[in-house]
């Protein structure tokens, strides 16, 4: 079975500065795939960022990033140059082999202060 | 414009009644989604859909039902055996379930969201 771990309920983060969220995953498959969604207040699931489990770099959209470490099972979220449109919470979730769903995290709530 | 739309986006329902929450798509997705979000929570899988005719239970189907007529069409009816229906209610889809680990995620485009409340 997948799990999604997400330690941070919430963090805080000055406009303009780089905010890391942490992820750390656990499956058995080879084969799987990592997702970053951001839920603002209005409730929509917006997707921000795909990783793959073989895929060779870190993958990048934007300001967003992901620190992809394989061996630590971690996929920590990277924004920056944080804008107060980046208030929110933001989802990891995985999907893994031949499963078609995807196992979500909690959640992070991020605040972004002026 | 290309999206997903759900409605309503706010839906009373009193005890021991039945209803249905819809959501449409013209994206051409095969795959379609039904999630429920309670407050702290994670997104939980209700049904899913990977092409017309056919569905498959998720993790909390006790107490909802689906039906996929359509490709672009995947209602979720909330019967009266839904013990705690009152919760947020989100529709996906997706180009198909996509190869895990692969390049392309196949990524879930998701709907606005119907908040469900049980008087």
């Amino acid at each position: 079975a997948q799990k999604i771990t997400q330690t941070q309920p919430g963090m805080f983060v000055q406009e303009k500065e780089a905010v890391t969220l942490d992820c750390t995953y656990d499956t058995s498959d080879p084969s799987y795939g990592l997702f970053w969604y951001k839920q603002p207040s209005s409730g929509e699931m917006i997707f921000l960022i795909y990783q793959g489990s073989y895929d060779q770099q870190n993958a990048t959209e934007g300001r967003y990033s992901l620190n992809f470490q394989k061996a630590r099972k971690s996929a920590n979220l990277v924004i920056s140059a944080s804008q107060l449109g980046d208030s929110a919470m933001y989802f990891c979730a995985i999907r893994a082999g031949n499963n078609r769903k995807l196992i979500w995290g909690l959640g992070t709530s991020l605040a972004v202060n002026p | 414009d290309g999206g997903i739309t759900q409605s309503p986006k706010y839906l009373f329902r009193k005890e021991g009644q039945n209803v249905t929450l819809s959501c449409e798509q013209n994206l051409n997705h095969d795959a379609m989604y039904w999630y429920r979000q309670d407050p702290g929570q994670g997104l939980r899988l209700i049904y899913y859909s990977q092409i017309v005719n056919d569905f498959q239970k998720g993790d909390i189907a006790e107490g909802y039902s689906v039906s996929r007529e359509k490709k672009e069409s995947f209602p979720l009816t909330v019967t009266s055996a839904q013990k705690n229906p009152t919760a947020f209610y989100l529709c996906a889809s997706s180009l198909g379930p996509g190869l895990a680990g692969g390049r392309s995620g196949n990524e879930q485009f998701f709907g606005p969201g119907t908040r469900l409340t049980v008087l």
